[in-house]
């Protein structure tokens, strides 16, 4: 199947700072990418659906001015957690859409904020 | 609003057995549905898609049936192995909700030794 990564696997940061989270299709050009996060014993529930070129579409009670998305080329999508708090710790997963509709997860970020 | 139910949530089975993975969703009106493994503190893999149309897939020991009508797929997995032990989800992709992929809670398998 089609491959997409995530960048960094895992990050630590301090209350208050911002932190990029990148999501890249390896081996597919992809219009539409997804951001969600997990919480632990959870399923993921959707945060975003980044479309290249537009603004992306937030799900209700999402804030769109903390969880920035730029999907700027066909194979990157970037989710930058704004003045991040403890409560923003999670597990933050992207997928990509392929032309077919299917839909490949990378392998996720764990965000934890102190 | 679609809604996606997985049953069982947990299941604990001996090595070699056959076991099946329930999934019901409430809206017929899908694209697709697809299956997913998730390892702990991993990403989810895709191990099968099925198409609308499609009444089933099957890859290597795995086949999932789609019966949409009945709003139902199954997960069957031949001959169970511990290196199966996962979080197996389900997905339905949507046509009237901008095509999401909405989630089942997933069903946590164990296989022993």
């Amino acid at each position: 199947g089609a491959v997409v990564s995530q960048h960094p696997s895992r990050v630590i940061c301090k209350s208050g700072t911002s932190v990029k989270i990148e999501c890249r299709s390896l081996d597919f050009q992809a219009t539409t990418m997804f951001w969600y996060r997990q919480f632990p014993k959870q399923s993921l529930m959707l945060m975003a659906t980044s479309n290249e070129g537009s603004k992306a579409t937030y799900e209700q009670g999402v804030e769109k001015d903390k969880f920035l998305i730029n999907h700027a080329s066909l194979t990157l999508s970037t989710l930058t957690v704004t003045s991040a708090h403890p409560e923003d710790s999670s597990f933050y997963i992207c997928s990509a859409l392929t032309g077919l509709h299917e839909q490949f997860f990378g392998p996720g970020t764990r965000l934890t904020v102190l | 609003k679609q809604e996606v139910t997985q049953i069982p949530a947990a299941l604990s089975v001996p090595e070699g057995e056959n076991l099946v993975l329930n999934c019901s969703f409430t809206d017929s009106a899908i694209y697709n549905l697809q299956w997913f493994r998730q390892d702990p503190g991993k990403g989810l893999t895709s191990l099968l898609l099925i198409q609308s149309s499609q009444r089933e897939q099957t890859s290597g020991r795995l086949n999932a049936s789609l019966d949409k009508s009945s709003g139902r797929s199954t997960l069957y997995i031949a001959a169970s192995q511990p290196g199966d032990s996962a979080t197996y989800l389900c997905a339905v992709r949507v046509r009237n909700q901008g095509g999401k992929l909405i989630f089942g809670q997933g069903t946590e398998l164990s296989v022993k030794p």
